[in-house]
Formats: structure tokens, C-alpha cells, sequence
């Protein structure tokens, strides 16, 4: 159990356009998503915390405008790169948890590998 | 500020070699949870254990085994007769309490390498 999926895994895009990236928990609700971003051979950084039916919480420096996120469901949350740029290519992984509660566990996605020419 | 130090960028070993990855956090909660995670070339991150801050025995687990030590703040993580397939970037983790909740912070990651 506790399997979390990401569509697509790669995807390269024109700069100036906008990619939406999905993460499903397909046997667990997930009332929490998390969406991380990495650099390679560097450590994953949150970019924002996702409660379902609620707005996202972005950390400091992360711009809201620029990664829209939307937890619209308990097993659905996309993350759309608008307008995006070559320095916006990074390897973005999802996780999910049941709920809020620090006892609860992150599962994670495969992650997406973001080109931007 | 929750802080989670890895110090060793780096590991190679020979195969079948005993090979412990050190991991050291900072924190001012009092209830915490440490993780371990493993990200092989294939980028996806696999869990491998979660400790809580109140749960000092150490876990073993078939080849992998994990020492809790509260009073230096470490949670070193041992792989006894590494394997090929054991080459993988791992990550120490540290969430929960008062002031992060369950925000996950992540080590900068080890690269360990088993050669054959």
C-alpha cells in the first residue's frame, strides 16, 4: 500500500509555457501533498505544503505565482510551472500523506524530470 | 531551525564491505521523527525507516541496521555486506514538533557507491 504516482515523468517544454505535473496516491487518501524540488546531485527542498480543499502553504522564497499548486481532491495534486524558463528545469518530486499529523509518514512519487529549452 | 547534517558526500566501497552512513540533526522540539530515505538512478525516493525522538532502541533490518544516539543527536544508518544494487544516494531526514510539524528537512544526501 501507500503508492503515490507522477505524471509524466519527463517532459520538455518551449520556454514561455506553462507544464502542469500531477501526483496521485492511488490506495490512500492523501489529505496532505507535499511538492519538492531538486537539483541534481543536491537535496530536496519544499517548495509548499498542499491540505486538500485548502491553499497551498509556500515557503520562503518559493514564488506562488510562478508554481501554482492545487489539491483539489484527497488523491489529487497538480502543480503547474507557469511561464516557464530554462532555470526552472529541475527533477520535482511529490509525497502524500494521510493527514497533517507530524506521526504520519510522507510517501513519495517518482518525480518529474523538467526540461525547459 | 531544524537542521539535518550528512558529512560524507561521498562513499565507495567493495562489495560484501560493511559500510555506515553518519547522519546528525539539530532541533528544538521535543518530539521528532528521523527518517532514512534511498534514491537510486532512478530518482524515485524509497523509505526505508522512521524513528521516533522517545524510541532509542536500535532497528535492524535484514542487512540494514540503524543506531538512534539522543545525546549526540545522530542516526547513523549501517549496511552490513553491501550489494551492488545497494549504490544509491541517501537521505537522512528529520520532521515534527512544535515548530515544523510535519515539514520533512533532508540532509544534503551521501552518495554511496558498491563496487563489485
Amino acid at each position: 500500500g501507500a503508492v503515490v504516482s507522477q505524471h509524466p515523468s519527463r517532459v520538455i517544454c518551449k520556454s514561455g509555457t506553462s507544464v502542469k505535473i500531477e501526483c496521485r496516491s492511488l490506495d490512500f487518501q492523501a489529505t496532505t501533498m507535499f511538492w519538492y524540488r531538486q537539483f541534481p546531485k543536491k537535496s530536496l527542498m519544499l517548495m509548499a505544503t498542499s491540505n486538500e480543499g485548502s491553499k497551498a502553504t509556500y515557503e520562503q522564497g518559493v514564488e506562488k505565482d510562478k508554481f501554482l499548486i492545487n489539491h483539489a481532491s484527497l488523491t489529487l495534486s497538480t502543480l503547474t510551472v507557469t511561464s516557464a524558463h530554462p532555470e526552472d528545469s529541475s527533477f520535482y518530486i511529490c509525497s502524500a500523506a494521510r493527514t497533517s499529523a507530524i506521526t504520519d509518514t510522507q510517501y513519495f512519487g517518482p518525480g518529474t524530470r523538467l526540461t525547459v529549452l | 531551525a531544524q537542521k539535518v547534517t550528512q558529512a560524507q558526500t561521498e562513499i565507495s566501497v567493495v562489495e560484501k564491505e560493511d559500510v555506515t552512513l553518519d547522519c546528525v540533526y539539530e532541533t528544538r522540539d521535543t518530539t521528532y521523527y528521523l527518517f532514512w530515505y534511498k534514491q537510486p538512478p532512478s530518482g524515485e525516493l524509497v523509505f526505508l525507516i522512521r524513528r521516533n525522538s522517545f524510541d532509542e532502541q536500535n532497528e535492524i533490518s535484514g542487512r540494514y541496521s540503524w543506531n538512534f544516539q539522543k545525546s549526540t543527536s545522530s542516526f547513523n544508518f549501517t549496511i552490513t555486506a553491501s550489494q551492488v544494487v545497494d549504490s544509491a544516494v541517501y537521505f537522512c531526514a528529520l520532521s515534527g514538533g512544535e515548530t515544523s510539524g510535519s515539514r520533512l528537512t533532508f540532509g544534503e544526501g551521501t552518495q554511496l557507491t558498491v563496487n563489485p
